[in-house]
């Protein structure tokens, strides 16, 4: 089973700062099969980036990612209000498809 | 619109088997895998497994082999999974989310809106 790390736990900003996320995986997870999620609370995960670094649909250009094999990013340019929240990143590689444990961004 | 809508929330007691319905609607229910994953209060996101509902075929997570079973029913575009012999451990949110089968690349795009199970004496 691979294994996924994010750091750090708790990443707090503020408004308009930049945000950067890692997930660290076990193994190389071959063909970028790597997926960001956003959750808010009592909410289901929204899919940011799947690919690695192709944003999902209506996701804001202020999200990117980035990586490949065992270490990937997720950046938020100019962080808003809404963007505080759990991100978490899921392989899609093989099964299980594993998640980190999540980092939550907090103000 | 593309929607994945779940069953209501149930109380469990231990040792019972519960059944979490997913009803798909907005796409071909063929063309993508339903994923399971559920998520215990205050904690993070755990995968169950998958089903094909083209084929019926299903991959378990070596966890829950033996215990859970996912189903589907192509006529009326709705995938299950059934968890049984529950404790406590197993109270959480319970999620269904698409993937493209065809398309396997893009990942899960679209979940459903959870199924809080409860388990308690």
């Amino acid at each position: 089973e691979i294994v996924l790390t994010q750091s750090p736990a708790t990443l707090s900003l503020s408004p308009g700062e930049r945000a950067t996320l890692s997930c660290r995986a076990s193994q190389s997870i071959t063909n970028n099969y790597l997926a960001w999620y956003q959750q808010k609370l009592g909410q289901p995960p929204r899919l940011l980036i799947y690919g690695a670094s192709n944003r999902a649909t209506g996701i804001p250009d202020r999200f990117s990612g980035s990586g490949s094999e065992t270490d990937f990013t997720l950046t938020i340019s100019r962080l808003e209000a809404e963007d505080f929240a759990v991100y978490f990143c899921q392989h899609y590689f093989t099964s299980p498809h594993s998640f980190g444990q999540g980092t939550k961004l907090e103000i | 619109q593309v929607q994945l809508v779940q069953s209501g929330a149930e109380v469990k007691k231990p040792g019972a088997s519960v059944k979490v319905s997913c009803k798909a609607s907005g796409y071909t229910f063929t063309d993508y895998y339903i994923h399971w994953m559920r998520q215990a209060p205050g904690q993070g996101l755990e995968h169950m497994g998958w089903i094909n509902p083209n084929t019926g075929g299903t991959k378990y997570t070596q966890r829950f082999q033996g215990r859970v079973t996912m189903t589907r029913d192509t006529s009326i575009s709705t995938a299950n999974m059934e968890l049984s012999n529950l404790s406590s451990d197993d109270t959480a949110v319970y999620y269904c989310a698409r993937h493209g089968i065809k398309y396997y690349y893009y990942g899960v795009d679209v979940w459903g809106q959870g199924t809080t199970v409860t388990v308690s004496s």
